[in-house]
């Protein structure tokens, strides 16, 4: 149990253009989400907290009109990438808990290349 | 903000040696949760200390929460090939509705078989 799925697991894009990625819980209901970036070697941060029907509550630098998420239902959050540029090109991962123990369970990853 | 620093960033053993990751936390944590991410991969959970002193093993892995509840360590005895990824300790701020996790940079562990 407590899977989670990521679509698409890759993406190439040309700047401007935007990008959709969607985090699943299958087989349980998220209360929370979370979408974490991670460049190459390096740990993961995070970007957002989202929780069902309300907005997310992003980081200390992440631009929320460049980064929308949103968390329709409880098994179903995306993550919406507005105006792609190259410097964007990283490594999204979502994950999701359903409470406690607050346990993380994490997508397999998004990799998404801007040219 | 919060941080918490993990140490070593890299780790090379030769496979039967021992092998530990420290981490350490600017703040008092409500739990730390360890994770493992396989080259490639993403992260998987492998364990949540909660209480102050806790010490729980896990086959040749061992995970303690310090005292204070502001360090951890995770020790795997007598690696394997297998171990090979990089380990990452999260940390839960202790204030109330802490929802998020901060995460140490990872300690990559790469074994010499």
């Amino acid at each position: 149990g407590a899977v989670v799925s990521q679509h698409p697991s890759w993406v190439i894009c040309k700047s401007g253009t935007s990008v959709k990625i969607e985090c699943r819980s299958l087989d349980f209901q998220a209360t929370t989400m979370f979408w974490y970036r991670q460049f190459p070697k390096q740990s993961l941060m995070l970007m957002a907290t989202s929780n069902e029907g309300s907005k997310a509550t992003y980081e200390q630098g992440v631009e929320k009109d460049k980064f929308l998420i949103n968390h329709a239902s409880l098994t179903l959050s995306t993550l919406t990438v507005t105006s792609a540029h190259p410097e964007d090109s990283s490594f999204y991962i979502c994950s999701a808990t359903a409470g406690v123990p607050y346990e993380q369970y994490f997508g397999p990853g998004t990799r998404l290349t801007v040219t | 903000g919060q941080q918490v620093m993990q140490i070593p960033q890299y780790q090379h053993v030769q496979e039967g040696e021992d092998f530990t990751t420290y981490c350490n936390s600017s703040t008092t944590l409500s739990n730390i949760q360890w994770y493992k991410q396989r080259p490639g991969g993403h992260p998987v959970f492998l364990i949540q200390l909660v209480k102050s002193g806790e010490v729980k093993k896990q086959k040749r892995l061992t995970f303690q929460f310090g005292e204070a509840k502001k360090n951890s360590s995770l020790h795997i005895t007598a690696t394997q090939t297998t171990d090979v990824g990089t380990y990452f300790c999260a940390g839960r701020p202790l204030y109330r509705g802490a929802q998020k996790l901060v995460f140490g940079q990872g300690t990559r562990l790469t074994i010499n078989p």
